[in-house]
């Protein structure tokens, strides 16, 4: 079975851009988590969707955004983009997340160069 | 919150020795914890995960994981290091269907 798939894996924008990034879940997998991973703060939950609805939020600014796609596939937007956002955004799949036994399984990772 | 804490930054180990990646937590209820290795360049790996039952767990790659509940503690184990096993490892629980991260402990292993 495939694994979870991002694009694209390396993205370079300047200041005040925009940016989307694509996920593309485990199949049959429904729910996709974001996270933000940065030398200084670690790894950091973004958001969640199941059913093309976003179930859970993490503490970040409205220029963070995403949706989901009734085949479960998931993109997160990033707009007026700052420097503090360059960092490596991970996507995450769990049959239904509704479980916390679920276990996620992680894509390879969007490195975000924001210069 | 649930929280989790991996006080070691760097780890060092020799080749054929034991390792142990350390990882504390703190939750209220159940704790669900996890582990994960992250290669340069790559997303994370899942290892193993601890629900319920045997203190115990296997995972993959030829590690386990002891929990114990009156430490709080969570520790990685592998009775005998490999080279190919330095990577970054992430502690983390989970908290209604997100994770919570340790900061990571970068292992490595010298022939």
């Amino acid at each position: 079975k495939a694994g979870v798939t991002q694009t694209p894996r390396y993205l370079i924008k300047t200041r005040g851009q925009q940016v989307t990034l694509s996920c593309s879940p485990i199949s049959g997998h429904r729910s996709v988590s974001w996270y933000q991973q940065t030398p200084g703060q670690g790894l950091q939950f973004l958001f969640e969707y199941f059913s093309e609805t976003q179930r859970n939020k993490g503490n970040f600014p409205g220029r963070f955004s995403g949706r989901q796609f009734s085949n479960s596939r998931s993109e997160m937007n990033v707009s007026t983009l700052e420097l503090g956002d360059s960092a490596l955004y991970l996507c995450a799949s769990t049959r239904t997340g509704m479980e916390s036994t679920d276990t996620q399984y992680f894509g390879p990772g969007t490195r975000l160069t924001v210069l | 919150a649930q929280s989790v804490a991996q006080p070691e930054d760097q780890v060092n180990v020799a080749e054929g020795n034991p390792l142990t990646v350390k990882c504390t937590y703190s939750v209220s209820g159940n704790p669900y914890l996890f582990w994960y290795v992250q290669y340069p360049n790559r997303g994370l790996q899942f290892l193993l995960k601890y629900i319920t039952g045997d203190n115990l767990v296997k995972g993959s790659y030829g590690f386990e994981a002891e929990f114990n509940k009156s430490q709080t503690s969570f520790h990685l184990k592998k009775p005998s290091a490999l080279v190919s096993d330095s990577a970054l490892y992430f502690c983390a629980v989970d908290q209604g269907g997100k994770l919570i991260f340790g900061q990571g402990t970068e292992l490595s292993v010298k022939p």
